[in-house]
């Protein structure tokens, strides 16, 4: 199955800062990369995903970028605001095929006023 | 319309205990998922279902088993509980679709239920 490997465990930047959380994958063959958000005592939610088709994806203040080449996908907040004070996940698909997902362990992102 | 919901919210279990943790959904999905997550380890899948009467093993699947009878309704059972399984356990559906290069898979959490097993 795909190992999914998650940096860094924890990042704390100060309001306004951007922050850049980065994954890698082993499986050559997956072709889809979605990213969730768990704000503390809640339950995840998608924020954004990319398909190995593209390599870069932007939503508002938050984009994803892909490298195939190098197995590695990274989520990348501009303007970082408190309420970005999350755990983030990258996920990839577990199996060959697309209807499983493995995540990453998790980043920690504190935003300080 | 509710989405995911999880019943129940909390549970302490003595080791040895068994329990039933049900998962509901009525987005119409056919896939649904059961996950555990401790701290630092992220979202670990232990079953899942890709429709009515079907299920698979996950990453995690020993001390746990599960049963998809109805569409909307996805049940993880604990038969004999043991003080490792103390986690949150989240459910999740999801509506996958695949294409030409492409592929699509948001997964929809329920609430969670955080169980302690002494």
């Amino acid at each position: 199955g795909e190992n999914v490997e998650q940096h860094p465990s924890t990042l704390s930047v100060q309001e306004g800062d951007s922050a850049v959380i980065k994954c890698t994958y082993s499986d050559s063959a997956s072709n889809y990369f979605p990213w969730y958000k768990q704000e503390l005592g809640k339950r995840p939610q998608l924020i954004i995903d990319i398909r190995s088709n593209v390599g870069e994806k932007k939503d508002q203040r938050i984009a994803v970028t892909l490298n195939k080449t190098a197995k590695h996908f990274s989520l990348h907040i501009t303007e970082t605001q408190p309420e970005d004070s999350a755990v983030y996940f990258c996920a990839a698909p577990f199996l060959s095929g697309y209807s499983t997902l493995t995540f990453g362990k998790g980043t920690m992102l504190l935003v300080s006023p | 319309n509710a989405g995911v919901t999880q019943t129940p919210k909390f549970r302490v279990l003595k080791t040895g205990q068994s329990m039933t943790l049900l998962c509901a959904q009525d987005m119409n999905h056919e896939y649904m998922y059961w996950y555990r997550q401790d701290p630092g380890m992220g979202l670990r899948l232990i079953h899942y279902s890709v429709g009515e009467g079907t299920t698979a093993k996950g990453e995690v699947p020993d001390g746990y088993n599960v049963s998809r009878l109805k569409k909307q309704n996805f049940l993880l059972g604990l038969e004999s509980a043991a003080p490792s399984q103390t986690s949150v356990y989240f459910c999740a559906s999801s509506y996958v679709g695949a294409g030409l290069g492409w592929i699509y898979n948001e997964q929809f959490f329920g609430p969670g239920t955080r169980l302690t097993v002494l």
